[in-house]
């Protein structure tokens, strides 16, 4: 069975400091990986993805993610939070025909 | 175009009720899936569809039918509701799974 680990339920940030959220995973094939963003009382977004080209991935708002193979990782960061960064995000794995997607972290901006 | 459209926003069961979620889309998806969010425990696949007529189980499916008679419409069916399936359920649809998905705005179950 696949699975979807993120470190760490929640993650305080300063406004303008960096934005390091983990994400790592388990599969027996080359994974499809996303990122996505959920704001209170919506549905998610996807922030990025990675299917198999470069290894680092430029998504929206500033956020960029690394596929390392070696460590099953593919964390999330952005150089310089901003308040509207705060919100919960999800790390999700497309193996065979399911998505499965990590238990995400929630984002605190501190001003 | 409306992207993924679900219906009703909140609802709430006595046990043993039964109900359908509804939810469309008018990408031309072909797929299209059902999860299920619950505190601390992120999005759990439900069921899923790759395409008209073809359906199949995910993580979670006991509790759950589901049908795809269309490429635009993807009901979820609970056929007798138990406390443990309140949440919040959310549809999403893409061409594929290496694709991105785009989600509905959510439906809140309270199953009492």
């Amino acid at each position: 069975a696949q699975s979807v680990t993120q470190l760490g339920s929640h993650v305080s940030v300063s406004e303008g400091a960096l934005v390091l959220l983990r994400c790592n995973y388990s599969s027996s094939v080359p994974p499809y990986l996303f990122w996505y963003v959920q704001y209170p009382n919506q549905g998610l977004q996807l922030l990025l993805k990675y299917t198999s080209a470069a290894t680092l991935v430029k998504g929206i708002n500033g956020f960029e993610a690394e596929f390392k193979k070696s460590e099953t990782s593919f964390h999330l960061t952005k150089p310089s939070a901003h308040m509207s960064d705060a919100a919960e995000y999800f790390c999700a794995v497309s193996t065979g025909n399911q998505f499965y997607f990590g238990t995400g972290t929630s984002l605190t901006v501190i001003p | 175009n409306a992207g993924v459209t679900q219906t009703p926003k909140f609802q709430v069961l006595k046990t043993g009720q039964s109900m359908t979620l509804q939810c469309a889309q008018d990408m031309n998806h072909e797929y299209m899936s059902w999860y299920r969010q619950d505190p601390g425990m992120g999005l759990r696949l439900i069921h899923y569809s790759v395409g008209a007529g073809i359906t199949d189980q995910g993580e979670v499916p006991n509790g759950y039918n589901v049908s795809r008679s269309t490429t635009e419409d993807f009901p979820l069916r609970l056929l007798s509701a138990a406390p443990s399936q309140t949440s919040v359920y959310f549809c999403a649809s893409s061409y594929g799974r290496e694709e991105t998905q785009y989600f509905g705005p959510g439906t809140r179950l309270l199953v009492l």
